[in-house]
């Protein structure tokens, strides 16, 4: 496709529950990027990849979650064992190299009930 | 710990007036600096950056921003607003060390009326 595309658009779990957030970069972007916002809120960084690789995942807020990229294309991030405060949009976004613009899905909202 | 603030959550201007969206920032060392935009419905896309040179920089739409390293700020402007600068508006920066690593303010919410 022509942009980053995110899946589902919207998802409602009960506490507990685990979800699992599709990313689907740019073709041929090589970095993928995942970061959450909060309502109200700018985005915060959770983790980056290059390729398959997983450099950087200090964003990530607890051990619930998890994110994995395989192929080195599609990314997925799953939480495990949801809880309210993780309720927010999380988006993702592609780039050529680490250093290049970034492009940015329309982002997944998670309704924890 | 760095952070990027960005002082006005909401502006309302009638179409015409001219803006201007503050935004500072806390880190010390170099930075790259960004402005994105978010029209209601649609993705975050890159409205403007600096990386170096010029501090007054131009994107697209007719918006500037100039980077005044003294005042650790990246205010954003625009002569003339429309109504179709409607959306919210972050500020973001990278620091050199970790260059892919957007950090983000939270955000200012813009109404142009008609």
């Amino acid at each position: 496709g022509a942009g980053v595309s995110q899946s589902p658009r919207y998802k409602v779990a009960k506490r507990g529950q685990d979800v699992a957030l599709r990313c689907d970069p740019i073709s041929g972007h090589v970095s993928l990027f995942w970061y959450q916002q909060a309502l109200g809120q700018g985005p915060e960084f959770l983790t980056y990849f290059q390729n398959e690789a997983q450099l950087d995942k200090s964003g990530l807020p607890s051990d619930r979650f998890f994110a994995e990229r395989p192929e080195g294309s599609v990314s997925t991030l799953k939480i495990q064992r949801t809880q309210q405060e993780d309720s927010a949009v999380y988006l993702c976004a592609s780039s050529t190299n680490r250093d290049t613009e970034a492009f940015f899905g329309q982002g997944t909202r998670l309704t924890v009930v | 710990a760095q952070s990027v603030s960005q002082h006005n959550h909401h502006v309302i201007l009638s179409e015409a007036a001219s803006l201007e969206l503050g935004c500072n920032y806390s880190y010390g060392g170099t930075v790259n600096l960004f402005w994105y935009v978010q029209y209601p419905g649609q993705h975050l896309q890159l409205l403007l950056k600096y990386f170096s040179g010029d501090p007054l920089v131009k994107g697209i739409k007719g918006f500037e921003a100039e980077f005044i390293k003294s005042k650790f700020s990246f205010n954003l402007r625009k002569p003339s607003v429309q109504w179709s600068d409607t959306a919210e508006y972050f500020c973001a920066v990278t620091r050199m060390d970790s260059s892919y690593k957007l950090i983000f303010g939270s955000g200012t919410r813009l109404l142009v009326r008609p």
